[in-house]
């Protein structure tokens, strides 16, 4: 079985300051990784994935995350927040072995204060 | 490329009546589409997978003759809420996967069952 924990339920940041949302994953073979962000009433939006190759994957709005396969982690994280990044975001992971679906976490708020 | 529309975004309906929810994928052929559920602050629950042509497959613990789903097309799924009660309300989501873009979600739909 596959599984995503993402620990915090929410993360406050300060405009402009680094943020970092985290996430860690379990799966039995090789882990696609993804991250998604959900506005209020909105389907998720793709933010960046992990196949394979570089741990450090650079994604939309800025957003880039490492994959870390020791830690088994996939933590997101953005230089400078913008208080436009308050979202819900959400990881996802599916086993690259086979045919599966993709499991999520249960979403991380991120607020960003002026 | 790779855009999922998903009709209608807000219904209101009343207890005992039946809601359909179209899922389309626009500009790709879907052979595989997804229906979630979302709860308040709550992560992605898959319901079902649909495939074109075939019986829908239902994760444990979803009613088959509550939640009908038909994938008549490689464009198009429909979930069909049948007797919906107040307790079906919640926010889904369908999605489908696109070879060169991976999994593409529709915006959701809001069923509030009164």
């Amino acid at each position: 079985a596959q599984s995503v924990a993402q620990p915090e339920d929410q993360v406050n940041v300060a405009e402009g300051n680094p943020l970092t949302v985290k996430c860690t994953y379990s799966v039995s073979g090789n882990p696609y990784l993804f991250w998604y962000v959900q506005y209020p009433n909105r389907g998720l939006q793709f933010l960046l994935k992990y196949i394979t190759g570089d741990n450090l994957v650079k994604g939309s709005y800025g957003f880039e995350a490492e994959f870390n396969k020791s830690q088994t982690s996939f933590h997101l994280k953005k230089p400078s927040a913008l208080v436009s990044d308050s979202a819900l975001y959400f990881c996802a992971v599916r086993d690259g072995g086979g045919y599966s679906t993709l499991t999520f976490g249960k979403g991380t708020m991120l607020l960003v204060s002026p | 490329g790779a855009v999922v529309s998903q009709h209608p975004s807000r219904v209101i309906c009343k207890s005992g009546t039946s809601v359909k929810i179209e899922c389309r994928s626009l500009d790709f052929q879907a052979t595989t589409m997804f229906w979630y559920r979302q709860f308040p602050k709550q992560s992605l629950m898959l319901m079902a997978t649909s495939n074109e042509g075939s019986k829908a497959t239902y994760e444990q613990g979803v009613e088959k003759d509550k939640f009908l789903i038909n994938h008549a097309s490689l464009t198009l799924s429909t979930l069909t809420v049948t007797s919906a009660h107040p307790e079906d309300s919640s926010f889904y989501i369908c999605s489908a996967i696109e070879q060169s873009y991976g999994y593409t979600f529709g915006s959701g739909t809001r069923l509030t069952v009164v």
